[in-house]
């Protein structure tokens, strides 16, 4: 049984240089949501996605981040241009809608902008 | 915003030692779930609290969810080194979205 499944595990990339990060989630849950990780900030929703809708995406940090789902089979992530502030660990995380909903994460994408 | 405060930021035991955290909510919760990320994994679901004073045990975990369903507790009973990591708490306040604690990061020394 495939849990969520995040691309790329670890990315390296220079200060001003698109990154994507991709997910698929779970099949048959229908939420979506891409988390960030830091020591400084801890775990912090950034958007979250409900039948392949964007729901909340109040935690988006500003406009170089945006993230699709053109599918309920995958989800992407996209900082553009990147800063060395955005260096962190970022979730996928997906789960079924309604009462009691336990949230599934995947193994994360490490990312280091240099 | 709603918010889910959960204490203290860190704990430092002793082996065999006891642990508990804590998670508080100004407004009542639908539910409560409990998740560990182990250092260098991504958080893993524990189990979840629906019932107003529900009590639940894993081995040597007891959670806890409040009579007002406003806070909860994760207790561990003889803390072991496999315990280590960040325990969070996530209180979902309805449209089918959690909010997360900001974790407790548990240490054990042996």
């Amino acid at each position: 049984d495939a849990g969520v499944i995040q691309s790329p595990r670890h990315e390296v990339t220079e200060m001003g240089q698109e990154v994507t990060l991709r997910c698929k989630p779970i099949s048959g849950h229908n939420s979506l949501f891409w988390y960030r990780q830091t020591m400084m900030r801890g775990l912090e929703l950034l958007i979250y996605f409900n039948n392949n809708v964007p729901i909340d995406d109040s935690g988006m940090p500003e406009d170089r981040f945006s993230a699709k789902m053109p599918n309920a089979s995958f989800s992407t992530l996209k900082i553009q241009p990147s800063e060395p502030r955005d260096s962190a660990v970022y979730f996928c995380a997906s789960s079924t809608t309604g009462g009691g909903i336990t949230i599934y994460f995947g193994e994360g994408s490490w990312l280091t902008v240099v | 915003g709603q918010q889910v405060m959960q204490i203290p930021q860190y704990q430092h035991v002793q082996e065999g030692e006891d642990f508990t955290t804590y998670c508080n909510s100004s407004t009542t919760l639908s539910n409560i779930q409990w998740y560990k990320q182990r250092p260098g994994g991504h958080p893993v679901f524990l189990i979840q609290l629906v019932k107003s004073g529900e009590v639940k045990k894993q081995k040597r975990l007891t959670f806890q969810f409040g009579e007002a369903k406003k806070n909860s507790s994760l207790h561990i009973t003889a803390t072991q080194t496999t315990d280590v990591g960040t325990y969070f708490c996530a209180g979902e306040f309805g449209a089918g979205k959690s909010t997360f604690g900001d974790g407790t990061t548990l240490t054990v020394k042996p």
